[in-house]
């Protein structure tokens, strides 16, 4: 499956710094999910964006999908230790196939 | 909750060894996946299953095969192992839903390492 290109691939912040994390696909996707795993952890599910230039939020979380639906983004303010982790995306690949991006890992100083 | 276990969460075998990952759901999900994952290289799906008895292979199949014989439980066989398969290995599971992509549970992963 055609991966797609999630940067940056690493980012520390300092506690209450923003972070943003980038999805890019050079074909349109139908959908892009967006899965949190913390360290030790296994991924797990935050949400799916369908919609062209759909805008979702989650606390201090917001999603967006492109409006040419080749992109996505994932926005944290003021980020806090509880954030730590790796952030994949995940494109749909038919069939309830997903093909992920290759994952961007937050860390958080205080 | 869904709940996906996988047998062991750390695993050692040596160089040409058989071995058996196994992963169980206990939501009667529909489809069920392997991944590896590897720092940098992200999720990469090696196989996936539709339904019972049925496979396909995902991105990186070579040197892996699976079994799907009931609906609850995929395994990942290696037949003979090798040191670039030492990886951490995560089974997925997910209900199937028609004309959509549905939400993937994940298990809590096996770190295989191959000496």
């Amino acid at each position: 499956g055609q991966q797609v290109m999630q940067i940056p691939q690493y980012q520390h912040v300092q506690e209450g710094e923003d972070f943003t994390t980038y999805c890019n696909s050079s074909t349109t996707l139908s959908n892009i999910q967006w899965y949190k795993q913390r360290p030790g952890g296994h991924p797990v599910f935050l949400i799916q964006l369908v919609k062209s230039g759909e805008v979702k939020k989650q606390k201090r979380l917001t999603f967006q999908f492109g409006e040419a639906k080749k992109n996505s983004s994932l926005h944290i303010t003021a980020t806090q230790t509880t954030d730590v982790g790796t952030y994949f995306c995940g494109r749909a690949g038919g069939g309830n196939k997903l093909t992920f991006g290759t994952g961007t890992q937050l860390k958080v100083e205080l | 909750d869904v709940k996906v276990t996988q047998s062991s969460r750390y695993l050692v075998k040596r160089t040409g060894e058989k071995v058996f990952l196994e992963c169980v759901q206990d939501m009667d999900h529909e489809n069920m996946f392997w991944y590896r994952q590897d720092p940098g290289l992200g999720l990469r799906l090696i196989y996936f299953s539709y339904d019972v008895k049925m496979k396909e292979k995902g991105d990186i199949p070579e040197g892996y095969s699976v079994s799907r014989e009931k609906k609850e439980r995929f395994s990942l066989i290696l037949e003979s192992a090798s040191t670039n398969q030492t990886s951490m290995y995560l089974c997925a599971s997910s209900a199937g839903l028609a004309g959509g992509t549905d939400t993937q549970y994940f298990g809590p992963g096996t770190r295989l390492t191959v000496l």
